[in-house]
């Protein structure tokens, strides 16, 4: 079975300070990682996916994600915060099919000025 | 281009009404899913399909039913909805890479 770990339900950082949010997966075949944004009242964005190809995956707005196996990882960081990024993140893992997408339980990222 | 489109975005239900949710995707996509989200516990699968005419049972699959009989739309159903059931509900698709969210069906159960 699949399963996914993000550590931390509330990261806090300053505008301008790097950004990093922690996920960690189980899966017993080769997974596709997905890292999704939810801004308040709203669904799910796509930020960035990791299908086996490249290990340092880029995304929209500035994010990235480094796929390592050794450690079962895929965090996600940005150099630089902005306040527009405070939203909730989750981190979703699937099988090569896609069949069936499994979610963390999210992350909040709060930005101070 | 609409991509997902859940019906309807608010319901107040009371305790052993029944109720549908519609979902409608445009993008020809062939898997389809259905989410609950509740605070502190992300999004949980309820049920899922792989395309048309297949359902399957997610993480949370009990007291709810699922129908895929076109390629488009998947619905959820609540035979008999109970409290425990107030949750946010959201609808995706997938090609295989990554999923697109409709903008999510706020249901309540009293």
């Amino acid at each position: 079975a699949q399963s996914v770990t993000q550590l931390g339900s509330h990261v806090s950082v300053s505008e301008g300070a790097l950004v990093l949010l922690r996920c960690n997966y189980s899966s017993s075949v080769p997974p596709y990682l997905f890292w999704y944004v939810q801004y308040p009242n709203q669904g799910l964005q796509l930020l960035l996916k990791y299908t086996s190809a490249a290990t340092l995956v880029k995304g929209i707005n500035g994010f990235e994600a480094e796929f390592k196996k050794s450690e079962t990882s895929f965090h996600l960081t940005k150099p630089s915060a902005h306040m527009s990024d405070a939203a909730e993140y989750f981190c979703a893992v699937s099988d090569s099919s896609a069949s069936k997408i499994i979610f963390g339980s999210g992350t909040r990222l709060s930005i101070r000025p | 281009n609409a991509g997902v489109t859940q019906t309807p975005k608010f319901r107040v239900l009371k305790t052993g009404q029944s109720m549908t949710l519609l979902c409608a995707q445009d993008m020809n996509h062939e898997y389809m899913y259905w989410y609950r989200q509740d605070p502190g516990m992300g999004l949980r699968l309820i049920h899922y399909s792989v395309g048309e005419g297949t359902t399957a049972k997610g993480e949370v699959p009990d007291g709810y039913n699922v129908s895929r009989l076109k390629k488009q739309n998947f619905l959820l159903g609540l035979e008999s909805a109970a409290p425990s059931q107030t949750s946010v509900y959201f609808c995706a698709s997938s090609s295989g890479t990554g999923a697109f969210f409709g903008q999510g069906t706020r249901l309540t159960v009293v």
